[in-house]
């Protein structure tokens, strides 16, 4: 069973098109992420939703969007996609852990690729 | 925001051990030291977390020095498939903010 599931995993797609990549987490975890990480192999935090209210937006441009329908669900949604958006995005859930922090679950990750 | 220094790669024989080091003097009280792997081709991966004291799980263990601003991630005998970018990172308990630095490749020579 898939902790962290994304789809699709690979989608090479026209500049200018809206795009969608759904995640979906059965861990029962209150707290979902998006990561972007680029061609450097930098891990960037995109979003993250706690309880259906997003709790952090970094500096992430408003073409990027996440919905999240429900607890287990977190979709980013890219419209206009733009050549600098080829990447690899991942989906993460976590929760807090008796041991302390936060153990965070990866998905294993979405390539966008904009031509 | 708490950060993190670790080289930017090591080199080991495989059956030997590895030591990771990481750097965080800025590291608060309430920060715990996580550390997490990323396969080629794969989402990173939990491995270890710890506090204080120092921890041992199947995977690796976690030394922390007594002053809490370095630790060190020890993979007792190296695997080919151990082979991976390693992340050292502060989390905050129950606070959902926490960057990754650029970690440290390891590659596991046969």
């Amino acid at each position: 069973d898939t902790a962290v599931s994304q789809t699709p995993k690979y989608l090479v797609t026209q500049m200018g098109n809206d795009k969608s990549i759904k995640c979906e987490q059965n861990l029962g975890h209150d707290t979902m992420y998006w990561y972007k990480q680029d061609s450097k192999k930098f891990l960037k935090i995109m979003f993250s939703y706690n309880n259906k209210e997003l709790i952090i937006n970094k500096t992430v441009p408003n073409r990027f969007s996440p919905k999240s329908p429900d607890k287990a669900h977190l979709n980013l949604h890219i419209n206009s996609l733009e050549l600098g958006d080829s990447a690899v995005y991942f989906c993460a859930s976590s929760h807090p852990d008796r041991g302390g922090g936060n153990t965070i679950y990866f998905g294993e990750g979405s390539w966008l690729t904009v031509v | 925001d708490a950060k993190t220094t670790q080289p930017n790669s090591m080199e080991s024989n495989e059956e030997e051990p590895v030591h990771l080091p990481c750097n965080h003097s800025t590291i608060s009280g309430t920060d715990y030291i996580h550390w997490y792997r990323q396969l080629p081709s794969q989402g990173p991966e939990y491995v270890i977390h710890g506090l204080t004291s120092n921890v041992n799980n199947r995977m690796a263990s976690l030394a922390i020095a007594e002053d809490r601003k370095s630790s060190t991630l020890i993979l007792h005998r190296a695997t080919l498939r151990d082979a991976a970018v390693y992340y050292c990172i502060l989390i905050k308990y129950n606070f959902n903010k926490f960057y990754f630095g650029s970690g440290t490749k390891l590659n596991v020579k046969p």
